[in-house]
């Protein structure tokens, strides 16, 4: 089974705070993703990659960063936390040419206060 | 933007019965089309995709596309108490291999 794993359930962090969300796969899957999702929202994406060193903006990035040194990490960075950054993230990868068939890591929830 | 929409639930069925989740879209050059299930908590989890009009069957659940009309719809057949969940309607397009979500419709299966 694919696993994504994220390396925090749960953060709570202050405002202004510099921020780093990890997620590691290991299904050797090219692409990844960093998703935020929020009550009546759904999931808007943050940032993506298909391939190592390389990333794209998705459709809300002000105010992350991403990096991808590795094929199976993919950090998610907010440079200065502000508190409507408070949600849930949610790290996902896929195969390629599978755009739309995500494994989902088990999410981490940010609070900044 | 791509817009994906649900009919916004929540939806209160009894057990046995079915389900019916409806998504519509807004761009035309959208092609494939995916439901996730999200149980309280959980992380979301493919469950169908479906690229072609017409209907494609996977167990208990039946997922519709009708691109000239621009739906996508989800039928889940015997509804159980275990189907109780958010589900979330996702849609690519050829020039964009980003997925779109809709909002989610949340659905309790009554025993």
């Amino acid at each position: 089974d694919v696993k994504v794993t994220q390396s925090s359930r749960y953060l709570v962090k202050r405002t202004g705070e510099k921020v780093f969300l990890e997620c590691v796969q290991d299904m050797d899957h090219e692409n990844m993703f960093w998703y935020r999702q929020d009550p009546g929202l759904g999931l808007r994406l943050i940032y993506f990659s298909y391939d190592v060193k390389m990333k794209e903006k998705g459709d809300i990035p002000e105010g992350y960063s991403v990096s991808r040194e590795k094929k199976e990490r993919f950090s998610l960075i907010l440079e200065s936390a502000s508190t409507n950054q408070t949600s849930m993230y949610l790290c996902a990868s896929s195969p390629e040419g599978a755009d739309g068939e995500l494994f989902f890591g088990e999410g981490s929830r940010l609070t900044v206060l | 933007q791509k817009e994906v929409e649900q009919n916004s639930g929540p939806l209160s069925v009894p057990e046995g019965a079915i389900a019916s989740l409806n998504c519509t879209y807004s761009d035309r050059g959208s092609q494939s089309f995916f439901w996730y299930r999200q149980y309280s908590g959980k992380s979301p989890e493919l469950i169908m995709f479906i690229y072609s009009n017409g209907d494609k069957e996977d167990g208990r659940f039946t997922a519709q596309l009708n691109k000239a009309s621009q739906y996508v719809s989800l039928l889940i057949r015997d509804s159980q108490p275990s189907d109780s969940a958010t589900y979330l309607c996702a849609g690519t397009s050829l020039d964009d291999y980003k997925l779109s979500f809709g909002a989610g419709t949340t659905v309790t299966v009554r025993a």
